[in-house]
């Protein structure tokens, strides 16, 4: 059963700096990973999705990349912004599968 | 503007008494999912439908009931709601099930059950 961990569960930073959020998950066979911003009692963001055969994806200070072989997709963020504050979720779709598994997110705080 | 809604966004009730949230998007997605989202221990998927009258269980499905009768609505039904069932839910749309779509949420529903 696929598991997807991220870490860490909380980072902050000071506003400024350039950062980087991990996701690791246990099963290689996915069809595509998708990062998702979450602010507090809202709903989720889409913010970029790496198809299994691609290596990262870029959205404006926003960089992701994916290397499934090992597992893993990161989340660069440069710049922050307080406005960046949020929790960011990662979440796989598994090959030949419907179901979206998520890890449990990074809460992210830039301080002004 | 494309979007799922979900209403209501809030709810209060008592143990057992039935309840249904309803969820609809406008993009004319063939796959809708129902997720439910508690502290430590993340998003869950409860029930998913990849296209009209098609159905399936997910991880967490105990407790709920869904209908796919139309393409754009997938109501989630509690007929005897318990206070293990408190969350926020969550529901998703998407084109199809391939590598190359990416779901989209609506707003939420928070759950309370007393």
């Amino acid at each position: 059963k696929q598991e997807v961990t991220q870490i860490p569960a909380a980072l902050s930073v000071p506003e400024g700096e350039n950062l980087v959020l991990n996701c690791s998950f246990t099963d290689s066979a996915i069809y595509n990973l998708q990062w998702f911003r979450q602010d507090p009692g809202k709903g989720l963001t889409s913010l970029l999705l790496i198809q299994s055969s691609q290596r990262e994806q870029t959205s404006g200070r926003l960089n992701a990349s994916l290397d499934k072989s090992s597992g893993r997709s990161t989340l660069y963020i440069a710049a922050s912004q307080p406005g960046d504050s949020a929790t960011y979720l990662c979440a796989v779709k598994g090959a030949g599968s419907y179901q979206l598994t998520f890890g449990k997110g990074t809460k992210l705080s830039v301080i002004p | 503007e494309a979007q799922v809604t979900q209403n209501p966004r809030y709810l209060i009730t008592v143990t057992g008494k039935k309840l249904t949230v309803t969820c609809s998007q406008n993009m004319n997605h063939e796959y809708m999912s129902w997720y439910r989202q508690d502290p430590g221990l993340g998003l869950r998927q409860i029930y998913y439908s990849m296209n009209v009258e098609v159905t399936d269980k997910g991880d967490v499905p105990e407790g709920y009931k869904v209908s796919r009768k139309e393409k754009r609505n997938f109501p989630l039904i509690l007929e005897s709601p318990s206070p293990n069932q408190t969350s926020l839910y969550f529901c998703a749309s998407s084109p199809a099930g391939g590598p190359n779509y990416e779901q989209y949420f609506g707003p939420g529903t928070r759950l309370t059950v007393t």
